[in-house]
């Protein structure tokens, strides 16, 4: 059973283009955050949300739109996508929000071209 | 935010014990330190996580001084399946407020047979 699963798993796509990322969790957790992983393994917070309310917004270019529509799905939609978008984009989850023990997805790996 | 420092290598042979240590110098009262195991294409992977002096599961140990500057992740006897990234984590345990978690640089440990 997978516990945070994320989809595609890969992702290729042309600068301006715009794409989505999905994820979804089974465990149950309230809390579910994604998390760019660039090309020297620096993983930094993007966003969090708790109950569907986004909590953690952290520097991040408005082209990236997280959406919650429920407690156990975080999409992330990225408008006009650019060369530096380039990463590996995880999703986590956790019971609680902020420093409990976070469940990380597989990760997407978005290349733009 | 607290900022935390780490090796960014290291190299073992099977059996040894391998001592990692994270700095993080303006760590917070409320912030417990968290350790997260990284394999090629997989998400992070909860190990272990503390607040102070010492803490011990199947996995590992965890040593953190008085003063909580700085925190040692103890692999006791690593074997090849070691070889990933360890990532140092300093957040905030609290439900309220936007305190964001910052992962450390990680330190890709080699195991060598």
């Amino acid at each position: 059973d997978t516990a945070v699963s994320q989809t595609p798993k890969y992702l290729v796509t042309q600068m301006g283009n715009d794409k989505s990322i999905k994820c979804e969790q089974n465990l149950g957790h309230d809390t579910m955050y994604w998390y760019k992983q660039d090309s020297k393994k620096f993983l930094k917070i993007m966003f969090s949300y708790n109950n569907k309310e986004l909590i953690i917004n952290e520097t991040v270019p408005n082209r990236f739109s997280p959406k919650s529509p429920d407690k156990a799905h975080l999409n992330l939609h990225i408008n006009s996508l650019e060369l530096g978008d380039s990463a590996v984009y995880f999703c986590a989850s956790s019971q609680a929000p902020l420093g409990e023990t976070q469940y990380f997805g597989p990760g997407t790996r978005l290349l733009v071209l | 935010l607290a900022k935390t420092t780490q090796p960014i290598s290291m190299d073992s042979y099977e059996g040894q014990e391998v001592n990692i240590t994270c700095s993080h110098n303006n760590i917070a009262t409320n912030d417990y330190i968290t350790w997260y195991q990284q394999f090629p294409s997989q998400g992070p992977r909860f190990i272990i996580q503390g607040y102070k002096t010492k803490v011990t599961n199947e996995v590992a140990s965890l040593f953190i001084p008085a003063d909580r500057k700085s925190s040692t992740l103890s692999l006791p006897r690593v074997s090849l399946s070691d070889t990933a990234v360890y990532y140092c984590l300093v957040g905030d345990m609290a439900n309220t407020g936007r305190r964001a978690l910052t992962f450390g640089s990680g330190t890709r440990l080699q195991v060598q047979p």
